[in-house]
């Protein structure tokens, strides 16, 4: 069974920080993976995903993740936070050739001070 | 754009009282979940369904029950409510079995249960 690790439970920056949240997912096989963000009163939305080529992924707002095979990481980044980032973060993994049913994270809830 | 309602966006119900959280889908999608989400647990699958009529067990199916007579309608059912049942309640949906796919999330429903 396919698991999910996110080191971070709450991060809280100022704004012009720069943001790093961790994930990392236990599965042998191929992976497609997810990073879906809810804003306060919003719906969980997906911000980027990777599943083949560049195991560098850019996604809205100016994010990106990296997709590091063998530490079994798919870490979130960018490099100055603005206040509007305040969200709740959760990383998902899903398994090509197998089950098509993520395996979400605990999450991460991001405070941005401005 | 993908729309996912659901039919409230808070609940309030007593202990024991029969409870129906409604979905709603409007672009075709083949599959539908429903998932909780509580603070440091993350998200959890309840139950999903892949076609009309079928229905899955999540990881979490105890006290819960799922209908889908129709396509675009996923219902959750508490057949009789409980005050650890209290949660926020997300409905989503994909388009098809592929494990790439983008979930597309409601709002969510809050549920209080006295």
């Amino acid at each position: 069974a396919q698991s999910v690790s996110q080191h971070n439970h709450h991060v809280i920056l100022s704004e012009a920080a720069s943001l790093e949240l961790g994930c990392n997912y236990s599965y042998g096989g191929t992976v497609n993976l997810f990073w879906y963000v809810q804003y306060p009163g919003q719906h969980l939305q997906l911000l980027l995903k990777y599943f083949s080529g560049d195991p560098l992924v850019k996604g809205i707002k100016g994010f990106e993740a990296e997709f590091i095979k063998s530490k079994f990481s798919f870490n979130l980044r960018k490099p100055s936070v603005q206040w509007s980032d305040t969200a709740e973060y959760f990383c998902a993994v899903t398994s090509s050739g197998g089950s098509y049913i993520p395996t979400f994270g605990r999450g991460t809830s991001l405070i941005v001070h401005p | 754009d993908v729309k996912v309602t659901q039919s409230s966006r808070y609940l309030v119900k007593r202990t024991g009282e029969k409870v129906f959280l409604e979905c709603v889908q409007d672009m075709d999608h083949e599959n539908m979940f429903w998932y909780r989400q509580d603070p440091g647990l993350g998200l959890r699958l309840i139950y999903f369904s892949y076609d009309v009529k079928m229905k899955e067990k999540g990881d979490i199916p105890e006290g819960y029950s799922v209908s889908r007579e129709k396509k675009e309608r996923f219902s959750l059912i508490l057949e009789s409510a409980s005050t650890n049942q209290t949660s926020m309640y997300l409905c989503a949906s994909t388009p098809g079995v592929t494990s790439t796919d983008t979930q597309y999330f409601g709002p969510g429903t809050r549920l209080t249960v006295l």
